[in-house]
């Protein structure tokens, strides 16, 4: 079946330092959408992508959404504590009415 | 703002118990989602309704039901709760279904969560 995987699963950085996470689908997607979870709080949507190599910035954080409509990465430049939670993924699963997530990569950023 | 509320933040349930988890979203949206998270394995979709009395199977239903009686509320029901459905249960909605266009409406809108313990 279709499949949306992450990585990484975790990752720790130093409070100023660059993150990146990558999202990859088995099938093409016709668009990916990215949440954010803080901790003890629930996902929250931070963007939509809809075309081939489409490139969004909010603030510190850019989104790409691959050539093929396969991938997609998030960036985060210099890193604050706020932006301390877990990322996912989503793309719309083929024929249907519903999202598959990855399986998230879960940020912690050290003061 | 779109609101999801769901009826308890925690709860705790006796294996063989029926279990009810209710959520309501007041944005008049068409779709609804039930998901279960566990670490590791990320959101997993149990149950999802695109019009009131309709529901689709997502990719976990064994030992779920649900109900969709009202556009405004989607019941996830555990018919007799086992210790493996132990989880934090999200409900989402949506406006509707368009895919591929960037009118935003099918992002979806997360309520704050049940987390169950079943003993």
């Amino acid at each position: 079946g279709q499949q949306v995987m992450q990585i990484p699963q975790y990752q720790h950085v130093q409070e100023g330092e660059d993150f990146t996470t990558y999202c990859n689908s088995s099938t093409t997607l016709s668009n990916i959408q990215w949440y954010k979870q803080r901790p003890g709080g629930h996902p929250v949507f931070l963007i939509q992508l809809v075309k081939s190599g489409e490139v969004k910035k909010q603030k510190r954080l850019t989104f790409q959404f691959g050539e093929a409509k396969k991938n997609s990465s998030l960036h985060i430049t210099a890193t604050q504590t706020t932006d301390v939670g877990t990322y996912f993924c989503a793309g719309p699963s083929s024929g249907t009415y519903k999202y598959i997530f990855g399986t998230g990569t879960r940020l912690k950023v050290l003061a | 703002d779109v609101k999801v509320t769901q009826s308890s933040r925690y709860l705790v349930k006796r294996t063989g118990e029926k279990v009810f988890l209710e959520c309501v979203q007041d944005m008049d949206h068409e779709n609804m989602f039930w998901y279960r998270q566990d670490p590791g394995l990320g959101l997993r979709l149990i149950y999802f309704s695109y019009d009131v009395k309709m529901k689709e199977k997502g990719d976990i239903p064994e030992g779920y039901s649900v109900s969709r009686e009202k556009k405004e509320r989607f019941s996830l029901i555990l018919e007799s709760a086992s210790t493996n459905q132990t989880s934090m249960y999200l409900c989402a909605s949506s406006l509707y279904w368009t895919s591929g266009t960037s009118l935003g409406t099918d992002t979806q809108y997360f309520g704050p969560g049940t987390r169950l313990t079943v003993l």
